[in-house]
């Protein structure tokens, strides 16, 4: 089994700068969600995909982020004119609702993307 | 006000030993989820166990368990025999509405669990 991936893992940027993330979930869910990170914190929702729809997102996410996620397949989350604020742990996670076997909507997480505004 | 609550910032236990991880909730809905999950300092959030508002009885994963008492809305976990490993940041997180709807996580702030040899 393929879990879900992310590219790339570490980021370093200069404030100001645009960056873009690339999120792959396990193969055959329909649910695709983006998490933000602080260090000692919980992850906080940012937005949220149901195939290639986005059905909700979070006051977190400012005009500067967009979220897409063609075809119902992989996703990418773009910052703008990035601000040393944004500078967190983004983490991505899928599940498939409506299957036995993942109860409850479980949501299975990448390793995440590290982003570091300097 | 929080929706979850970890009140243990940190905990230590002795390796071989069962600990008990506290995690209390706030909601209004009669149809919701509650989730664990470990994260090592690798930083993967790795799902460990889950219990529905529905359920009747406690889930259990290996040496995972759930303490769900709905009337106190706490859902304690429950780590039987701890292995070095276990050493991690764990964190308790909750989805309102039913599972069909898709929804976002709300985590705690997480406790972090050290294992002595």
């Amino acid at each position: 089994d393929t879990g879900v991936s992310q590219d790339p893992r570490h980021k370093i940027t200069k404030r100001g700068q645009n960056v873009t993330f690339r999120c792959d979930p396990i193969s055959e869910h329909n649910r695709l969600y983006w998490y933000r990170q602080t260090l000692g914190q919980g992850p906080e929702f940012l937005t949220y995909f149901q195939n290639e729809a986005q059905l909700e997102k979070s006051r977190l996410l400012s005009d500067r982020f967009s979220a897409e996620r063609p075809k119902g397949s992989f996703s990418t989350l773009e910052i703008q004119r990035t601000e040393q604020g944004d500078s967190a742990m983004y983490l991505c996670a899928s599940s498939y609702g409506q299957a036995f076997w993942t109860r409850g909507d479980t949501q299975y997480f990448g390793p995440g993307t590290r982003l570091t505004v300097l | 006000a929080q929706k979850i609550t970890q009140t243990q910032p940190g905990m230590f236990v002795q390796e071989k030993e069962a600990v008990t991880l506290d995690c209390t909730y706030d909601t209004s809905d009669p149809s919701y989820g509650l989730f664990w999950y470990k994260q090592p300092s690798s930083g993967e959030m790795i799902f460990l166990i889950y219990q529905g508002s529905y359920d009747q009885q406690n889930a259990t994963e290996g040496r995972y368990s759930l303490n769900f008492q709905k009337a106190r809305k706490s859902a304690n976990l429950v780590i039987s025999a701890s292995q070095l490993g276990d050493s991690a940041m764990y964190f308790c997180a909750m989805r309102e509405g039913r599972e069909t709807s898709g929804s976002r996580l709300t985590f705690g702030e997480g406790t972090q669990l050290t294992v002595n040899p």
